[in-house]
């Protein structure tokens, strides 16, 4: 099946500073790209929709400024944390739309775990 | 509304048998697609079934199985002869081609396989 990389797995980082996580599609190429963010004991929900060279698409109630996101490439999208804080803390999750034995579907990558001090 | 409702927040099962789990919908769509995905410990989303809106027969996958009941708008999932790794979160998760085709994830529920 379609492989999604995560990176870095897990991080920790001081309040204030700024945090890129990398998103890749291994073996196959992904127009769209989705992030995530899931806190303890709780669903995902949805953050922004990325597409390979357009401006990403932010759920609302998501800061655009806080949560950049690139996605130069057709295997490459980034989420940057921006001056983060305690309560950015949590677990990130991008998946990528591609083929699988049931038709097109969505793979998830093994996340990122952010952790603010 | 929700979207997606899963009711059972948490269940055991004994291993080797078979469980099911619950999972509704919402939508006004008549084109979508229903997912299941299983999360262990280590948080990775697998993806284990899919259930377009068209389509005519139930999927199954191995052990999985989807029990799609389209004018109850239910897609349970069924995991047949439960095993140990089995326990994990199982999400269910509905992908609107109105909404851009983007998956709403439904609370999860958690299952326990006990030996």
């Amino acid at each position: 099946g379609a492989v999604v990389s995560q990176h870095p797995s897990w991080v920790i980082c001081k309040s204030g500073t700024s945090v890129k996580i990398e998103c890749r599609s291994l073996d196959f190429q992904a127009t769209t790209m989705f992030w995530y963010r899931q806190f303890p004991k709780q669903s995902l929900m949805l953050m922004a929709t990325s597409n390979e060279g357009s401006k990403a698409t932010y759920e609302q109630g998501v800061e655009k400024d806080k949560f950049l996101i690139n996605h130069a490439s057709l295997t490459l999208s980034t989420l940057t944390v921006t001056s983060a804080h305690p309560e950015d803390s949590s677990f990130y999750i991008c998946s990528a739309r591609g083929s699988g034995p049931s038709g097109e579907t969505q793979y998830f990558g093994p996340g990122t775990r952010l952790l603010v001090l | 509304a929700q979207k997606i409702t899963q009711t059972q927040p948490g269940m055991f099962v004994q291993e080797k048998e078979a469980v099911t789990l619950d999972c509704t919908y919402d939508t006004s769509d008549p084109s979508y697609g229903l997912f299941w995905y299983k999360q262990p410990s280590s948080g990775e989303m697998i993806f284990l079934i899919y259930q377009g809106s068209y389509d005519q027969q139930n999927a199954t996958e191995g052990r999985y199985s989807l029990n799609f009941q389209k004018a109850r708008k239910s897609a349970n999932l069924v995991i047949s002869a439960s095993q140990l790794g089995d326990s994990a979160m199982y999400f269910c998760a509905m992908r609107e081609r109105a909404a851009g085709n983007k998956l709403t994830f439904g609370g999860g529920t958690r299952v326990l396989v006990k030996p």
